[in-house]
């Protein structure tokens, strides 16, 4: 089975900090994502990859940067957190083509 | 526009019932891919089911069916015998062939299902 690893389930940081939210998965998967989740908005994507040191913008990047050093690791950066970050973080990897994305548990994140 | 819609913010069914849950798209891209998932309230997406644009016959897996009508451009997921373990958020989510391997989501539909 494929396991896709988020690094905290819940996480409350404050306004101007820097939060690194990180994510592992075990399958060898060329493609990470992150997603983020409000109510009434459903996902939205904020950055991907589909390589090692390899990054696209996703629809919603603004404020955010990624990092991927290894394959099997994808960062997602908050580089200067805000109140309306607030928000469930959802990271995902996949082989591509017609495979699905396999999601880990989530990060709900507070910033106060 | 929206690239996947799904109309129906909540829907109720009984247990041991069939429900269908609305999904329409917008793609120019005669090659796609369609899939459903599932969140629980524990927050984690599962994913169910996919068909392929190209795909003859509609999908199956175990009680989830889809019905997908393409000149509609509509891939209802149907949940036959309704169990109280299906309550959840179901997502529909269109992959298009011109680009990366993304995702685009809709809005989402909750499905409570009672005793």
């Amino acid at each position: 089975d494929v396991k896709v690893t988020q690094s905290s389930r819940y996480l409350v940081k404050r306004t101007g900090e820097k939060v690194f939210l990180e994510c592992v998965q075990d399958m060898d998967h060329e493609n990470m994502f992150w997603y983020r989740q409000d109510p009434g908005l459903g996902l939205r994507l904020i950055y991907f990859s589909y390589d090692v040191k390899m990054k696209e913008k996703g629809d919603i990047p603004e404020g955010y940067s990624v990092s991927r050093e290894k394959k099997e690791r994808f960062s997602l950066i908050l580089e200067s957190a805000s109140t309306n970050q607030t928000s469930m973080y959802l990271c995902a990897s996949s082989l591509g083509g017609h495979q699905p994305q396999h999601f880990g548990d989530g990060t709900r994140l507070s910033i106060l | 526009a929206q690239k996947i819609t799904q109309t129906q913010p909540g829907m109720f069914v009984q247990e041991k019932e069939a429900v269908t849950l609305d999904c329409t798209y917008d793609t120019s891209d005669p090659s796609y891919g369609l899939f459903w998932y599932k969140q629980p309230s524990s927050g984690e997406m599962i994913f169910l089911i996919y068909q392929g644009s190209y795909d003859q016959q509609n999908a199956t897996e175990g009680r989830y069916s889809l019905n997908f009508q393409k000149a509609r451009k509509s891939a209802n997921l149907v949940i036959s015998a309704s169990q109280l373990g299906d309550s959840a958020m179901y997502f529909c989510a269109m992959r298009e062939n011109s680009g990366y391997s993304t995702l685009t989501f809709g809005k989402g539909t909750m499905l409570l299902v009672s005793p």
